[in-house]
């Protein structure tokens, strides 16, 4: 069975600074990679996705992240972080047959200082 | 376009009780999905709905939970009776289809306390 780590639970940084959550995988074959943000109060949102193809990807709100084979990883980065980037950060696996079930980490509450 | 929207947003109930929450998912999305995040945790998938039937609910506590989809549309999550550890944000999420690559848009959650 898939399952996806997040190694940390809460990471703060300064207003400015760069910013990389980590996430690993595990997963049998090429997985499919969400990254989703979380607001306090609000629902999940998508950042990025990765399916296949260039496997540096581009999302919403100035974020990226890269995926690496060899190291069951899709590390989630922004190289300059603003005060409303504060939030809870999921990483998500698809699931191995045809229907989209999501396996999500534990998430990572990132703190922003001014 | 709206969003996927769920109510009550807060509900606070007695053990033993039951509670429903209903979801309102995006226009025009056949995939429906139950998800239940415990503070601290990522999100549990509970159940599945394409259109009106049940896709997966192999994680759902059927002896407690139970969820419908009738007109596959709308949809209702029920516990009955509730007990202490259901406390969590109960989130509703659609796709367009139930392929892999769909994207999940979730609601807003409803945050429920069992006291």
């Amino acid at each position: 069975a898939q399952s996806v780590t997040q190694p940390d639970i809460h990471i703060t940084v300064s207003e400015g600074a760069s910013l990389e959550l980590r996430c690993n995988y595990s997963y049998g074959a090429t997985p499919y990679l969400f990254w989703y943000v979380q607001s306090p109060g609000q629902g999940l949102q998508l950042l990025l996705k990765y399916f296949s193809g260039d496997t540096l990807v581009q999302g919403i709100k100035g974020f990226e992240a890269e995926f690496k084979r060899s190291q069951s990883s899709f590390n989630l980065r922004k190289p300059s972080v603003h005060w409303s980037d504060a939030a809870e950060y999921f990483c998500a696996v698809g699931n191995t047959g045809t229907a989209s079930k999501l396996t999500f980490g534990t998430g990572t509450r990132l703190q922003v200082t001014l | 376009e709206a969003g996927v929207a769920q109510s009550p947003r807060y509900k606070i109930i007695e053990k033993r009780q039951s509670v429903a929450f209903w979801c309102n998912p995006i226009s025009g999305h056949a995939t429906l999905y139950w998800y239940q995040q415990i503070l601290g945790q990522g999100p549990k998938l509970l159940i599945q709905f394409q259109n009106n039937g049940v896709v997966d609910d192999s994680q759902l506590p059927k002896d407690r939970f139970s969820a419908e989809r009738l007109k596959g549309v709308d949809s209702t999550l029920k516990i009955q009776p509730a007990k202490l550890e259901d406390s969590a944000v109960y989130l509703c999420a659609s796709s367009l289809d139930w392929g892999r690559t769909d994207t999940q848009y979730f609601g807003p959650g409803t945050r429920l306390t069992v006291l």
